[in-house]
């Protein structure tokens, strides 16, 4: 029965480079959010996908951040061309619903640092 | 614009008291509120929710009360243990879920 799964737990890159970022629903979870924490903030909504759709992406910044969630495999969240400012816990989470009341379950997050 | 404001960062709480955290939130349109609890370097961790349609809900030693009229609610936790010592998420609930910043809670033994 495992929960949320997100890899890698810990990701360095240098300026310039591409991050992956991993998530693995809960099973029987068709629903999947991205969040980003910055240091000493709250978690900021960036991207909600069912399989193969993006739903609402309206926390997402226009530019270089990408997410799928593809029929087959994991969630991606993408950042092309990382800055320093991309440094952050990304939680992904995952429910059964999105109607009615519902809880999102997280992920242990993943932690980006830009060098 | 915040639309669910947790306007304590931290709070400090003698071992075996109550512990009192308070959230607010603009949007009259959210219809459930949910908890979560946060340890360094863990996702963060359902914990009690709430309906609008109730003012009140209770689990253990957790309790949420909610005050519509107000757009305020509260978690209380009786007696606090050192166990709680965590960072605690409100958020509410509309087309999407809106968290709050948080606040981090210190039990003192």
């Amino acid at each position: 029965n495992a929960g949320v799964m997100q890899n890698p737990r810990h990701l360095v890159r240098r300026r310039g480079q591409e991050a992956r970022l991993r998530c693995s629903p809960m099973k029987g979870h068709s629903h999947v959010y991205w969040y980003r924490q910055l240091p000493e903030e709250g978690l900021k909504f960036m991207v909600y996908l069912q399989k193969e759709n993006i739903i609402d992406e309206s926390g997402m910044p226009k530019e270089r951040f990408s997410a799928e969630f593809p029929k087959e495999g994991p969630s991606i969240l993408r950042i092309q061309q990382v800055v320093r400012g991309d440094s952050a816990a990304y939680f992904c989470a995952s429910s059964p619903q999105h109607k009615g009341p519902y809880e999102q379950y997280f992920g242990p997050g993943t932690r980006l640092t830009v060098t | 614009d915040q639309q669910v404001k947790q306007n304590s960062p931290s709070l400090s709480v003698q071992e075996g008291r109550i512990s009192i955290l308070n959230c607010d939130y603009t949007n009259s349109m959210f219809d459930y509120f949910l908890w979560y609890k946060k340890y360094p370097a863990e996702g963060p961790t359902f914990l009690i929710s709430i309906s609008s349609i109730k003012d009140k809900n209770e689990d253990g030693r957790f309790t949420v009360f909610l005050n519509k009229s107000a757009k305020h609610l509260s978690l209380h936790i009786v007696p606090s243990q050192p166990g709680d010592s965590a960072v605690y998420f409100c958020a509410a609930s509309g087309d999407k879920i809106i968290f709050g910043k948080g606040t981090r809670l210190h039990i003192l033994p």
